[in-house]
């Protein structure tokens, strides 16, 4: 079975500061995407990396995709309240999307 | 907004009824994706469908069945219902079946069974 997990669950910081949500499996995925997620809606895609090594930037958000393509990071810098909500992340394989279980942030003013 | 729409937004329902869950895909995307995120198991996929055909299966019980009809849009219908399907159903979709394409999520559905 293939697993996701990720870390920390939950993370409550200040607003201004940097955080890193880690993404792990033992498996290889051919792509890998994060979402982010509101209470009561659907998930919103993020980015998706495929290659071995890849980073990516949204604003204040870097995506990174390991080398083996087992894992992936997100950082953020300078949290603002509004990057609050569940970030997942999800691997693709065999037509199938493996979500890990979350990271909850919080960012107070 | 992602394109995707799924109704009814909230379905309210007691332990042994049956209910019908509705999804349509963004306009141009074949492929229909049916999650269930509950508190304890997160976001688990339950099915795939692709141009009418189903393409993958996950954890979906034998309770649960779903179908893709010509003009593309999907249902799920859940049977026998139990207090642990109260959960947040939702449907995804993307242009074709393969890893390569991203899936797009609806709303959801949360179904509260009593």
């Amino acid at each position: 079975t293939q697993l996701l997990e990720q870390s920390p669950q939950f993370l409550s910081i200040q607003e201004g500061e940097n955080l890193t949500v880690y993404c792990n499996s033992s498996s290889v995925f051919s792509s890998l995407q994060w979402y982010r997620q509101e209470p009561g809606e659907g998930p919103v895609l993020l980015v998706t990396v495929v290659t071995g090594g890849e980073v990516k930037k949204l604003k204040r958000l870097t995506f990174q995709f390991g080398d083996a393509r087992k894992d992936s990071s997100l950082h953020i810098t300078a949290a603002q309240p509004g990057d609050t909500g569940l970030y997942l992340c999800a691997g693709h394989s065999r037509g199938k999307l493996i979500f890990g279980q979350g990271t909850e942030l919080s960012v107070k003013p | 907004d992602s394109g995707v729409t799924q109704t009814p937004k909230h379905l309210i329902t007691a332990t042994g009824q049956r209910v019908t869950l509705r999804c349509s895909p963004r306009s141009g995307d074949l492929s229909v994706y049916w999650y269930q995120q509950s508190l304890d198991q997160g976001l688990q996929f339950l099915i795939q469908y692709y141009n009418g055909e189903e393409r993958a299966k996950g954890n979906i019980l034998e309770r649960f069945s779903a179908q893709q009809f010509p003009d593309l849009h999907s249902e799920l219908n859940l049977s026998s219902l139990e207090l642990g399907d109260s959960a947040l159903y939702f449907c995804a979709s993307s242009v074709g079946s393969s890893d390569t394409y991203e899936q797009y999520f609806g709303p959801g559905t949360r179904l509260t069974v009593t």
